[in-house]
């Protein structure tokens, strides 16, 4: 079973860093394009970030670019998003989801965890 | 990176069908046959119902249908049930190797 598991969320103030991980297991996690895609409170979805399956290449959404981050660790099984310079716009719930096939759409997403940025 | 224009809203009675739109332009939902579409629930992560403009994936009710003409987008769902009732979002990939979402449209079945 595809398991997504968000963590590294909580209240930060604006200008500050945080670092998100998402553990991943039930499949073979370094044949896999993987992203970020986020929420606002009561918004809709907005994609962040890609990132291949070695790590050569990332692609972001023009709002973050510069500031946030998209990693991972294929020994680890494990996504990161470092963001840096965060400000209070980027308040969201942070998902983690799998790329599939074509590289064109998100099949498997994680629960999401909450980035809180206030004063 | 423009969002997709998508209806806020669309209603249905049980067992009616229901469409919903997504725009887009000639970078993206016209550009290419990579359009999909996502379920969400309140409070729970999004689930993908369509992908590449109108495949299934496996265990999604043979009721949802998608289809592109141009630079829009739809999703068709059939024989409406009351378990239908959450947010629609579409997405399609971009000519900058990007991906852009919908702005999300609430069903509701009545």
């Amino acid at each position: 079973e595809v398991q997504l598991v968000e963590s590294g969320g909580g209240l930060v103030q604006p200008g500050g860093s945080l670092r998100l991980s998402c553990a991943a297991s039930g499949f073979t996690f370094s044949n896999y394009w993987m992203s970020w895609v986020r929420q606002a409170p009561g918004k809709g979805l907005e994609w962040v970030a890609n990132i291949k399956q070695d790590g050569s290449q990332k692609y972001y959404v023009d709002s973050v670019r510069g500031r946030f981050t998209i990693s991972r660790d294929n020994t680890k099984n494990s996504l990161y998003m470092q963001m840096n310079s965060l400000r209070v716009e980027d308040t969201a719930v942070y998902h983690c989801a799998r790329i599939g096939g074509s590289g064109s759409y998100f099949d498997y997403w994680g629960q999401g965890i909450l980035v809180t940025v206030s004063s | 990176q423009s969002a997709l224009t998508q209806p806020a809203s669309v209603s249905g009675s049980p067992g009616q069908s229901i469409t919903i739109s997504c725009t887009g332009t000639n970078s993206d939902v016209g550009g290419y046959n990579y359009v999909s579409w996502y379920q969400q629930h309140p409070g729970k992560a999004p689930k993908l119902m369509i992908y590449e403009v109108s495949n299934r994936p496996s265990g999604v009710s043979n009721r949802f249908s998608g289809s592109k003409s141009g630079n829009t987008a739809s999703l068709t769902i059939s024989g409406l049930q009351a378990e239908d009732e959450a947010d629609y979002y579409c997405s399609s990939y971009t000519r900058t190797s990007t991906v852009v979402f919908g702005g999300g449209t609430k069903l509701t079945v009545l």
